[in-house]
Protein backbone atom coordinates (compact mmCIF):
# COMPACT_ATOMS: atom_id res chain seq x y z
CA UNK A 1 0.00 0.00 0.00
CA UNK A 2 0.81 3.34 -0.24
CA UNK A 3 3.64 5.12 2.34
CA UNK A 4 3.59 8.27 4.04
CA UNK A 5 3.72 11.65 1.23
CA UNK A 6 4.73 14.90 1.68
CA UNK A 7 4.03 17.95 -0.19
CA UNK A 8 6.08 19.65 -1.65
CA UNK A 9 9.44 17.82 -1.65
CA UNK A 10 11.21 20.90 -2.05
CA UNK A 11 10.26 24.89 -0.84
CA UNK A 12 12.10 27.64 -1.11
CA UNK A 13 11.17 31.07 1.06
CA UNK A 14 12.61 34.38 1.17
CA UNK A 15 13.10 35.84 4.87
CA UNK A 16 9.86 36.58 5.71
CA UNK A 17 7.29 34.82 4.26
CA UNK A 18 4.54 31.82 5.66
CA UNK A 19 5.40 28.66 4.62
CA UNK A 20 2.61 25.25 4.80
CA UNK A 21 3.90 21.81 4.53
CA UNK A 22 1.32 19.28 3.72
CA UNK A 23 1.56 15.37 5.48
CA UNK A 24 -0.48 12.20 3.54
CA UNK A 25 0.06 9.46 6.40
CA UNK A 26 -0.65 5.94 5.87
CA UNK A 27 -4.22 5.30 5.68
CA UNK A 28 -5.94 4.42 8.69
CA UNK A 29 -3.05 5.79 10.76
CA UNK A 30 -3.78 6.80 14.51
CA UNK A 31 -0.70 8.99 15.26
CA UNK A 32 1.06 11.28 13.24
CA UNK A 33 4.08 13.28 13.90
CA UNK A 34 6.29 16.09 12.56
CA UNK A 35 9.81 16.23 12.92
CA UNK A 36 12.61 18.41 11.84
CA UNK A 37 15.89 17.69 10.73
CA UNK A 38 19.21 19.75 10.35
CA UNK A 39 21.82 19.53 8.49
CA UNK A 40 24.15 16.66 9.91
CA UNK A 41 21.46 15.84 12.81
CA UNK A 42 18.94 13.66 13.30
CA UNK A 43 15.56 14.22 13.53
CA UNK A 44 14.00 16.21 16.61
CA UNK A 45 10.51 15.81 17.52
CA UNK A 46 8.30 18.72 16.93
CA UNK A 47 4.40 17.35 17.36
CA UNK A 48 2.28 14.32 17.64
CA UNK A 49 -1.15 13.95 16.76
CA UNK A 50 -3.62 11.28 18.20
CA UNK A 51 -6.46 11.39 15.34
CA UNK A 52 -7.33 14.95 15.27
CA UNK A 53 -5.77 15.68 18.88
CA UNK A 54 -2.33 17.52 19.20
CA UNK A 55 -1.30 15.89 21.86
CA UNK A 56 2.11 17.16 22.38
CA UNK A 57 3.23 20.47 21.07
CA UNK A 58 6.54 20.65 23.18
CA UNK A 59 9.26 20.50 20.51
CA UNK A 60 7.90 22.90 18.01
CA UNK A 61 10.37 25.68 18.74
CA UNK A 62 8.53 29.02 18.49
CA UNK A 63 4.55 30.09 18.43
CA UNK A 64 5.78 30.79 14.62
CA UNK A 65 5.12 27.38 14.35
CA UNK A 66 1.45 26.05 13.73
CA UNK A 67 0.90 22.27 13.52
CA UNK A 68 -2.84 20.78 12.32
CA UNK A 69 -4.89 17.50 11.50
CA UNK A 70 -8.76 18.67 11.40
CA UNK A 71 -10.13 15.63 10.45
CA UNK A 72 -7.51 13.27 11.75
CA UNK A 73 -5.48 12.16 8.72
CA UNK A 74 -4.12 14.82 6.42
CA UNK A 75 -1.85 17.11 8.92
CA UNK A 76 -0.37 20.64 7.55
CA UNK A 77 2.80 22.30 9.64
CA UNK A 78 2.80 25.97 9.06
CA UNK A 79 5.10 28.67 9.70
CA UNK A 80 5.17 31.94 9.99
CA UNK A 81 7.74 34.61 9.66
CA UNK A 82 10.36 32.17 8.18
CA UNK A 83 13.43 32.65 9.51
CA UNK A 84 16.80 31.37 8.19
CA UNK A 85 16.93 29.28 11.36
CA UNK A 86 13.95 26.81 9.64
CA UNK A 87 15.97 25.62 7.44
CA UNK A 88 15.56 22.34 7.34
CA UNK A 89 14.26 19.19 6.63
CA UNK A 90 10.76 18.31 8.24
CA UNK A 91 9.79 14.75 8.19
CA UNK A 92 6.15 13.50 8.91
CA UNK A 93 5.82 9.86 10.32
CA UNK A 94 2.47 7.97 11.14
CA UNK A 95 1.54 4.61 13.40
CA UNK A 96 -1.20 2.77 13.23
CA UNK A 97 -1.66 2.91 16.77
CA UNK A 98 -1.21 5.28 19.59
CA UNK A 99 2.01 5.36 21.28
CA UNK A 100 2.55 1.80 22.43
CA UNK A 101 6.06 0.35 23.09
CA UNK A 102 5.89 -2.01 20.09
CA UNK A 103 4.23 0.34 17.01
CA UNK A 104 6.84 1.52 14.54
CA UNK A 105 6.76 4.97 13.26
CA UNK A 106 7.20 5.04 9.19
CA UNK A 107 8.09 8.32 7.70
CA UNK A 108 7.80 10.19 4.36
CA UNK A 109 10.41 11.37 2.01
CA UNK A 110 10.25 15.18 4.12
CA UNK A 111 9.95 18.43 2.69
CA UNK A 112 13.42 20.49 2.15
CA UNK A 113 12.92 23.83 3.16
CA UNK A 114 15.15 26.52 2.31
CA UNK A 115 14.67 29.99 3.96
CA UNK A 116 16.62 32.94 2.09
CA UNK B 1 22.33 17.91 25.83
CA UNK B 2 22.20 14.40 23.92
CA UNK B 3 20.28 11.75 25.37
CA UNK B 4 21.18 9.39 22.44
CA UNK B 5 24.44 9.82 20.72
CA UNK B 6 26.81 8.40 17.99
CA UNK B 7 29.62 8.75 18.61
CA UNK B 8 31.13 7.40 15.19
CA UNK B 9 30.23 9.83 12.23
CA UNK B 10 31.23 7.30 9.40
CA UNK B 11 32.20 4.06 9.16
CA UNK B 12 33.95 1.89 6.10
CA UNK B 13 33.33 -1.57 5.59
CA UNK B 14 34.39 -4.03 3.09
CA UNK B 15 32.06 -5.86 1.23
CA UNK B 16 31.07 -9.45 2.97
CA UNK B 17 32.16 -8.59 6.45
CA UNK B 18 30.50 -7.50 9.73
CA UNK B 19 30.00 -3.66 10.14
CA UNK B 20 28.87 -2.77 13.86
CA UNK B 21 27.07 0.70 14.15
CA UNK B 22 27.02 1.40 18.40
CA UNK B 23 24.73 3.93 20.03
CA UNK B 24 24.99 5.43 23.67
CA UNK B 25 22.50 6.56 25.66
CA UNK B 26 21.73 8.55 28.93
CA UNK B 27 18.09 7.58 30.14
CA UNK B 28 17.48 4.71 32.14
CA UNK B 29 13.80 5.32 31.58
CA UNK B 30 14.36 4.37 27.70
CA UNK B 31 12.29 1.09 27.38
CA UNK B 32 12.73 0.78 23.63
CA UNK B 33 15.04 1.26 21.20
CA UNK B 34 15.21 1.39 16.87
CA UNK B 35 17.63 1.74 14.16
CA UNK B 36 16.50 3.40 11.27
CA UNK B 37 18.56 3.76 8.01
CA UNK B 38 18.15 6.89 5.35
CA UNK B 39 18.88 7.11 2.00
CA UNK B 40 19.76 10.33 0.22
CA UNK B 41 16.59 12.99 -0.36
CA UNK B 42 14.58 9.58 1.49
CA UNK B 43 12.67 9.45 4.93
CA UNK B 44 14.23 7.07 7.41
CA UNK B 45 13.27 3.72 6.74
CA UNK B 46 12.75 1.34 9.93
CA UNK B 47 15.18 -1.55 10.51
CA UNK B 48 14.82 -3.33 13.21
CA UNK B 49 13.85 -2.37 17.01
CA UNK B 50 14.45 -4.10 20.49
CA UNK B 51 12.72 -3.64 23.99
CA UNK B 52 14.40 -3.12 27.20
CA UNK B 53 13.60 -6.80 28.20
CA UNK B 54 15.65 -8.36 25.75
CA UNK B 55 18.96 -8.52 25.37
CA UNK B 56 19.59 -9.40 21.87
CA UNK B 57 17.00 -9.06 18.84
CA UNK B 58 17.42 -10.68 15.68
CA UNK B 59 16.13 -10.21 11.74
CA UNK B 60 18.14 -11.70 8.29
CA UNK B 61 21.49 -10.06 8.49
CA UNK B 62 20.69 -7.65 11.14
CA UNK B 63 20.78 -7.95 14.76
CA UNK B 64 20.71 -5.56 17.63
CA UNK B 65 22.18 -6.00 20.71
CA UNK B 66 21.15 -4.30 24.17
CA UNK B 67 23.13 -3.49 27.17
CA UNK B 68 21.07 -1.96 29.71
CA UNK B 69 24.35 -1.74 32.65
CA UNK B 70 25.95 0.46 29.76
CA UNK B 71 23.28 2.20 28.68
CA UNK B 72 24.83 1.01 25.14
CA UNK B 73 23.64 -0.96 22.27
CA UNK B 74 24.76 -1.89 18.89
CA UNK B 75 23.86 -2.96 15.34
CA UNK B 76 25.26 -5.63 13.67
CA UNK B 77 24.98 -6.62 9.80
CA UNK B 78 26.48 -9.55 8.79
CA UNK B 79 27.32 -10.17 5.87
CA UNK B 80 27.31 -6.38 5.08
CA UNK B 81 26.17 -5.47 1.07
CA UNK B 82 26.79 -2.53 -1.11
CA UNK B 83 23.26 -1.89 -0.89
CA UNK B 84 23.58 -1.28 3.34
CA UNK B 85 25.57 2.03 2.24
CA UNK B 86 23.43 4.78 4.23
CA UNK B 87 22.92 6.78 7.10
CA UNK B 88 22.04 4.66 10.45
CA UNK B 89 20.11 6.29 13.27
CA UNK B 90 19.93 4.86 16.54
CA UNK B 91 16.66 6.10 18.21
CA UNK B 92 15.16 5.78 21.63
CA UNK B 93 11.59 5.69 22.21
CA UNK B 94 10.78 8.24 25.35
CA UNK B 95 6.90 8.78 25.80
CA UNK B 96 4.81 10.03 22.81
CA UNK B 97 7.92 10.44 20.56
CA UNK B 98 11.65 9.30 19.03
CA UNK B 99 14.63 11.24 20.02
CA UNK B 100 17.46 10.31 17.56
CA UNK B 101 20.81 10.53 17.52
CA UNK B 102 22.95 12.43 15.24
CA UNK B 103 23.55 8.78 12.61
CA UNK B 104 26.33 7.36 11.68
CA UNK B 105 27.12 7.35 7.53
CA UNK B 106 28.14 3.43 6.70
CA UNK B 107 29.85 3.37 3.34
CA UNK B 108 30.48 -0.69 1.94
CA UNK B 109 33.07 -1.34 -0.50
CA UNK B 110 33.66 -3.92 -2.68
Amino acid sequence: GAGVSQSPRYKVAKRGQDVALRCDPISGHVSLFWYQQALGQGPEFLTYFQNEAQLDKSGLPSDRFFAERPEGSVSTLKIQRTQQEDSAVYLCASMERGMTSTDTQYFGPGTRLTVL
Amino acid sequence: DQQVKQNSPSLSVQEGRISILNCDYTNSMFDYFLWYKKYPAEGPTFLISISSIKDKNEDGRFTVFLNKSAKHLSLHIVPSQPGDSAVYFCAAQNTDKLIFGTGTRLQVFP
